[in-house]
């Protein structure tokens, strides 16, 4: 059963911290999305690999975060240092394509308090 | 004015009612339209992928896209509680790499 594995699924940290998360992708696919869901702003597309390149952080707060593909199957998400206003559901995707199919992972929800 | 937009409900219906679920975008280019599905603390999966205008059927679901109007929909026939979720639609340009642009999603709750 393939799926896009996302650790942890929750985390909760204090304001300043440095936050971890991290993502399998589906074996073989050869796109990775980070997503940030909020009940204001909704999915909103942070960062896109494409074979491990990044191809897209515009969407991306760039002083505090960042993201990479260490090897195909891992991607990370780097907050530091956290602020509340980060608190939301961080999803990543893949996908074998460019198009908007996308697998999506069961999220990591974040509290910054 | 957001690109895609989105009632986002809730909408509630009788279990077997004909759901229909809108969108609206602003962007001309976009080519490629998209509807999810998200279950309450679940990620979003794709449900409908159609290309340009016109209508796409599967099973229950039909995905509708009108560029003239720049609105697509969603509708769902025989609605079950199971469909009870929130729907997502997106809209992608094409031509090498474009953003996939997301609605904020409308919930939907079928009552049984």
């Amino acid at each position: 059963d393939a799926r896009v594995t996302q650790t942890p699924r929750h985390k909760v940290t204090e304001m300043g911290q440095e936050v971890t998360m991290r993502c399998q992708p589906i074996l073989g696919h050869n796109t990775v999305f980070w997503y940030r869901q909020t009940m204001m702003q909704g999915l909103e597309l942070l960062a896109y690999f494409r074979n491990r390149a990044p191809l897209d952080d515009s969407g991306m707060p760039k002083d505090r975060f960042s993201a990479e593909m260490p090897d195909a199957t891992l991607a990370t998400l780097k907050i530091q240092p956290s602020e509340p206003r980060d608190s939301a559901v961080y999803f990543c995707a893949s996908g074998k394509e460019n198009r908007g199919q996308a697998f999506f992972g069961q999220g990591t929800r974040l509290t910054v308090v | 004015q957001k690109e895609v937009e989105q009632d986002p409900g809730p909408l509630s219906v009788p279990e077997g009612a004909i759901v229909s679920l809108n969108c609206t975008y602003s962007n001309s280019a976009f080519q490629y339209f998209m509807w999810y599905r998200q279950y309450s603390r679940k990620g979003p999966e794709l449900l409908m992928y159609t290309y340009s205008s016109g209508n796409k059927e599967d099973g229950r679901f039909t995905a509708q896209v009108d560029k003239s109007s720049k609105y697509i929909s969603l509708f769902i026939r025989d609605s079950q509680p199971s469909d009870s979720a929130t729907y997502l639609c997106a809209t992608e340009g094409s031509g090498g790499y474009q953003k996939v642009t997301f609605g904020t999603g409308t919930k939907l709750q079928v009552i049984p």
